[in-house]
């Protein structure tokens, strides 16, 4: 069974740009969330989405923004990018979401340059 | 609003030395609690969790964890180290059909020989 997957693993972008970070969840999965992991920060949570819906956000701001589409598979969009945004983003996905074991993917590693 | 506190940031232990980690949370009603491990460059793993039942639970690679109320602490604990569970720990809340998992800031772990 495959894991959860993230395109690309690594980005390099420019400030001012914009990005769209891919994540498949497990097969059978409806819930997807992600995070943003620094050094910093830790682990914190962006948004969580269940069929199609976004359930729960963060509190980020609305430079980030995604979407969950039919076949569960998840992108989020960050615009206008900032030095800050550079971080490891990780999906994680599971079949209800909340109390369930999270599965993740090894995470995209954006650079804003 | 849930929380979770990691007070050490970095740990070392001697190899075949116990090793204890600490996690206290905050939340309102029963919580589900996690411990993920994570390796450099990659997601998250699940160790153990808890919600319901027997507070001392059983984890994967030799990891067992205690849940105690009094003091809103899930610590982690291993009896013997191995090198190779030299990593970052991460306790993490959560709740049944709240979609929102709050992560601690992780504790690194070294293991020297």
């Amino acid at each position: 069974k495959a894991g959860v997957t993230q395109t690309p693993r690594y980005l390099i972008k420019t400030r001012g740009q914009q990005v769209t970070l891919s994540c498949s969840p497990i097969s059978g999965h409806r819930s997807v969330s992600w995070y943003q992991q620094t050094p910093g920060q830790g682990l914190q949570f962006l948004f969580e989405y269940f069929s199609e819906t976004q359930r729960n956000k963060g509190n980020f701001p609305g430079r980030f923004s995604g979407r969950q589409f039919s076949n569960s598979r998840s992108e989020m969009n960050v615009s206008t990018l900032e030095l800050g945004d550079s971080a490891l983003y990780l999906c994680a996905s599971s079949w209800v979401g909340g109390g369930e074991k999270l599965f993740f993917g090894s995470g995209t590693q954006l650079s804003v340059l | 609003a849930q929380s979770v506190t990691q007070p050490d940031i970095h740990i070392t232990v001697s190899e075949g030395a116990s090793l204890e980690l600490r996690c206290n949370y905050s939340y309102g009603a029963t919580p589900y609690l996690f411990w993920y491990v994570q390796s450099p460059g990659q997601g998250l793993q699940l160790l153990l969790k808890y919600f319901s039942g027997d507070t001392l639970v059983q984890g994967i690679k030799g990891f067992e964890a205690e849940f105690k109320r009094s003091q809103s602490s899930f610590n982690l604990r291993k009896p013997s180290v191995h090198w190779s569970d030299a990593a970052e720990y991460f306790c993490a809340v959560g709740a049944e059909g709240y979609q929102k998992v709050t992560f601690g800031t992780g504790t690194k772990l070294q293991v020297i020989p």
